[in-house]
């Protein structure tokens, strides 16, 4: 199993060019997420998809949206890039979520890095 | 809200002692989990060690172990036997069982020194 993989690795835009992050997972993992994480900030909550078809606002979601594909794909957009976006994006998946699920944990992608300029 | 505290930014351990690894959490759940996660510089985040706020017993995980002090609001990381492969960040986490994200704190760098 190649687990979470995401796409690109690297990737440098200028302000205002938009471009999507690709993330897919072979684990059969119900929900998805999408965090960035920021030096000395620790990870934060963009969006997520609790199961195929639902996606919900995170902690940080204005500038970013996403499209849960199909249950192994959820990608996220960036429309209009600003350098505040510049960040490591990470993406990933478990098993479920709240309720009796609260025990699994979160795989993760590698991350991509991305530079606004 | 949940809201995580990890109060040392840095730490510094020589090879084969023990550390333990700061976390104290803020929940309004009865229910909820504990996540430690350690980043390595290659950037990955891998799982380490999981407690539910209703285990009786500590959670170990081979040398990984976490002192879970639920009227204190703390979970911190034991790393026994420091190996030189555990030089990483280490991030504390929260979920409620009331919603799906993790909360993480700012993370840890451990340094250990051969």
């Amino acid at each position: 199993n190649a687990g979470v993989t995401q796409t690109p690795k690297f990737q440098v835009l200028k302000t205002g060019q938009s471009m999507t992050l690709q993330c897919a997972q072979d684990m059969n993992h119900n929900s998805m997420y999408w965090y960035r994480q920021d030096p000395g900030m620790g990870l934060r909550l963009i969006y997520y998809s609790a199961s195929e078809g639902t996606t919900d606002k995170g902690e940080v979601p204005n500038g970013y949206n996403v499209s849960r594909l199909n249950k192994r794909e959820f990608s996220l957009r960036l429309e209009s890039a600003a350098p505040s976006q510049t960040s490591v994006y990470f993406c990933a998946s478990s098993v479920t979520t709240s309720g009796t699920g609260i025990h699994y944990e979160q795989y993760f992608g590698p991350g991509t890095r991305l530079t606004v300029t | 809200a949940q809201k995580i505290t990890q109060t040392q930014p840095g730490m510094f351990v020589q090879e084969k002692e023990a550390v333990t690894l700061d976390c104290t959490y803020d929940t309004s759940d009865q229910s909820y989990g504990l996540f430690w996660y350690k980043q390595p510089s290659s950037g990955e985040m891998i799982f380490l060690i999981y407690q539910g706020s209703y285990d009786e017993q500590n959670a170990t995980e081979g040398r990984y172990s976490l002192n879970f002090q639920k009227a204190r609001k703390s979970a911190n990381l034991v790393i026994s036997a420091s190996q030189l492969g555990d030089s990483a960040m280490y991030f504390c986490a929260t979920r409620e069982t009331s919603g799906s994200r993790l909360t993480f704190g700012e993370g840890t760098q451990l340094t250990v020194n051969p």
